[in-house]
């Protein structure tokens, strides 16, 4: 079975400043990898997501994504954060064996922005 | 507009009781999933269904049951088997030739 790994439970950061979350990933070959954002009590949007080609890939809201093979990971960044991207973050990945393309999710970093 | 509605939105359980969550698309969808989110866990997969009168377990579905007599509608029933369904719920969808899911508003299910 595939699994996801999303190390940071919790992240703080000032508005304006950076950001980068971490996601990992173990899978035999390069799976489809996508972000999600979830406000509280919502359900889940997509920021972006890697499918083939470039690896870098830009998202929504100012998002950006770099999928590193040597690395298995598929890490987030944002170079200036706003109070609104206050959130939890979902890193999912698709095993691309399955025609059912289920998703597999890490546990969900929780992102807060301090003013 | 296209997108997916869960209902209702908060849900309250007696003890023994079974209780069914609606999900809907209009996206035309193929293949229709049903998660269970409980916090630091992230979302576990519960059913999925690809067409209409199919439908497999995914990772936790003991104590939960579905249908899929629609394409465009993808119930859950949580039974009095489910030891601890207090949770929060969400359905999904996607093209079956592509792989990105969209996902409904979800339904909070609260055991009295």
């Amino acid at each position: 079975a595939q699994s996801v790994t999303q190390p940071d439970i919790h992240i703080t950061v000032s508005e304006g400043a950076s950001l980068e979350l971490r996601c990992n990933y173990s899978y035999g070959a390069t799976p489809y990898l996508f972000w999600y954002v979830q406000s509280p009590g919502q359900g889940l949007q997509l920021l972006l997501k890697y499918f083939s080609g470039d690896t870098l890939v830009q998202g929504i809201k100012g998002f950006e994504a770099e999928f590193k093979r040597s690395q298995s990971s598929f890490n987030l960044r944002k170079p200036s954060v706003h109070w609104s991207d206050a959130a939890e973050y979902f890193c999912a990945v698709d095993d691309r064996g399955s025609t059912l393309g289920r998703l597999y999710f890490g546990r969900g970093t929780q992102l807060t922005v301090w003013p | 507009d296209g997108g997916i509605t869960q209902s209702p939105k908060y849900l309250f359980r007696k003890e023994g009781q079974n209780v069914t969550l609606s999900c809907e698309q209009n996206l035309n969808h193929d293949a229709m999933y049903w998660y269970r989110q409980d916090p630091g866990q992230g979302l576990r997969l519960i059913y999925y269904s690809q067409i209409v009168n199919d439908f497999q377990k995914g990772d936790i579905a003991e104590g939960y049951s579905v249908s899929r007599e629609k394409k465009e509608s993808f119930p859950l029933t949580v039974t009095s088997a489910q030891k601890n369904p207090t949770a929060f719920y969400l359905c999904a969808s996607k093209e079956s030739s592509y792989n990105e899911q969209f996902f409904g508003p979800g339904t909070r299910l609260t055991v009295l």
